[in-house]
């Protein structure tokens, strides 16, 4: 069954420096998301793409994030300066019947 | 605006017995509900989902939830807990088949043996 997968599975990073988080979609799915889960709390949303550009984004989608799909397959999420804040789980999904997740990335910023 | 709102942060039955997690949503259109579970440092893994139709949903694991629009509600159940059960599980909306999920702030199933 096609699944998301997400590369890395833990990253830890010093406190101003930049991460990419890598994603791959199901291969025939057109919407693409970005959530986030810090350590005990529910689940947030925080973009959505679709046709090479963001639908939609969330509050926290600040200028710090951005997001691109730079070939036909991968699916990333940028945090330019990292903050103690941005340490949570980070999932990605993407949109066929319903939206399949993808296992996450664990980030700790130290 | 669309929210979740989930009854007890925290439930615990014994194994066997009855499982009953609340949901409550509000939403301004027809909403598209879901339940997820979350094990313990794992990803989310979809349980069951309404869109239309019967509003009596089954889902994996021997889970099902009710759509009940009167209510605003959609609680999950299970008919007989197992140790296997114990996770987190979240209730969610969205507003249709591509939009973003909101979820609600989860409850954690605990199963006594």
């Amino acid at each position: 069954e096609p699944e998301v997968t997400q590369t890395p599975s833990h990253q830890v990073t010093q406190m101003g420096q930049e991460v990419i988080l890598r994603c791959v979609p199901i291969s025939n799915h057109l919407y693409f998301y970005w959530y986030r889960q810090i350590l005990g709390q529910k689940v947030e949303f925080l973009v959505s793409f679709y046709n090479n550009e963001i639908s939609e984004k969330s509050e926290i989608f600040d200028d710090q994030f951005s997001v691109e799909r730079p070939d036909g397959s991968n699916f990333t999420l940028k945090i330019r300066s990292t903050k103690l804040e941005d340490s949570a789980m980070y999932f990605c999904a993407s949109q066929g019947e319903t939206q399949y997740f993808g296992p996450g990335t664990r980030l700790l910023v130290l | 605006a669309q929210s979740v709102t989930q009854l007890g942060s925290h439930v615990s039955v014994s194994e066997g017995a009855l499982v009953l997690l609340r949901c409550n949503y509000s939403s301004s259109v027809p909403p598209y509900l879901f339940w997820y579970v979350q094990y313990p440092n794992q990803g989310l893994q979809l349980l069951l989902k309404y869109t239309t139709g019967a509003t009596l949903v089954k889902g994996i694991n021997g889970f099902e939830a009710e759509f009940k629009k009167s209510e605003t509600s959609f609680h999950l159940t299970k008919p007989s807990a197992h140790m296997s059960d114990a996770a987190e599980y979240f209730c969610a909306v969205s507003r249709n088949r591509d939009d973003k999920i909101i979820f609600g702030k989860g409850t954690r199933l605990h199963i006594l043996p």
